[in-house]
């Protein structure tokens, strides 16, 4: 099946720091999203990407959509206590049903 | 307030205890899916659903069933647990089919002894 590579699979870190996360395959995708999942909660929409060279931004988050359509990364600036949780890639292909998850990043961030 | 709710949020079982997992959501979205988290895995397909009646095998489909009779249910029956469904379940749902943005569910932890 379709493999999303995500790294790192872990970050700690300090607050103010910024934070940079990315997915790649070796799969064509004409959508790449990232999900937040705070401890204890289903994962949250953080931004959708449709366009191959898309750079998009949500506040202090940053998301691209790679040129050659097989990779993505998340930005984070200025990170705060808050930002701690799974952030997740996940990925789509033209036709398919079907949305392919990476295994996360877990970030941690120290006050 | 639009929510997608599953029931229960919490179970213990045992191996061979037919249970099923309740999904519902009141948003009139189409699409609707089952995903397990496990450590080191992410989040993996088992079954999704485009329509009313219409469902369709995702990733790990094994030892899971689907259905889909009204718009707004989508349960998750194990039919015969074992220990390898111990698993955290997700349900989720969105407007545009496979490519609108996925709601999710709080989840399910499930331990089958």
């Amino acid at each position: 099946g379709q493999q999303l590579n995500q790294s790192p699979q872990s970050m700690f870190i300090q607050e103010g720091e910024d934070v940079s996360m990315n997915c790649t395959s070796s799969s064509i995708f004409n959508t790449w999203l990232w999900y937040k999942q705070d401890p204890g909660e289903g994962p949250v929409l953080l931004i959708a990407l449709y366009k191959a060279g898309e750079l998009t931004s949500n506040g202090r988050l940053t998301a691209q959509f790679g040129i050659t359509r097989k990779d993505s990364f998340l930005n984070i600036s200025a990170s705060i206590p808050s930002d701690v949780g799974i952030y997740f890639c996940a990925a789509r292909r033209t036709g398919y049903s079907t949305l392919t998850f990476g295994k996360g990043t877990m970030l941690l961030v120290s006050p | 307030e639009a929510q997608v709710t599953q029931n229960p949020r919490y179970l213990i079982t045992v191996t061979g205890k037919k249970l099923t997992v309740t999904c519902s959501q009141n948003m009139n979205h189409e699409y609707m899916s089952w995903y397990r988290q496990d450590p080191g895995l992410g989040l993996r397909q088992i079954y999704y659903s485009m329509n009313v009646e219409v469902t369709d095998k995702g990733d790990v489909p094994e030892g899971y069933k689907v259905s889909r009779k009204e718009k707004r249910n989508f349960p998750l029956i194990l039919e015969s647990p074992s220990p390898n469904q111990t698993s955290l379940y997700f349900c989720a749902s969105s407007l545009g089919g496979a490519a609108g943005e996925l709601f999710f569910g709080e989840g399910s932890r499930l331990t089958v002894l």
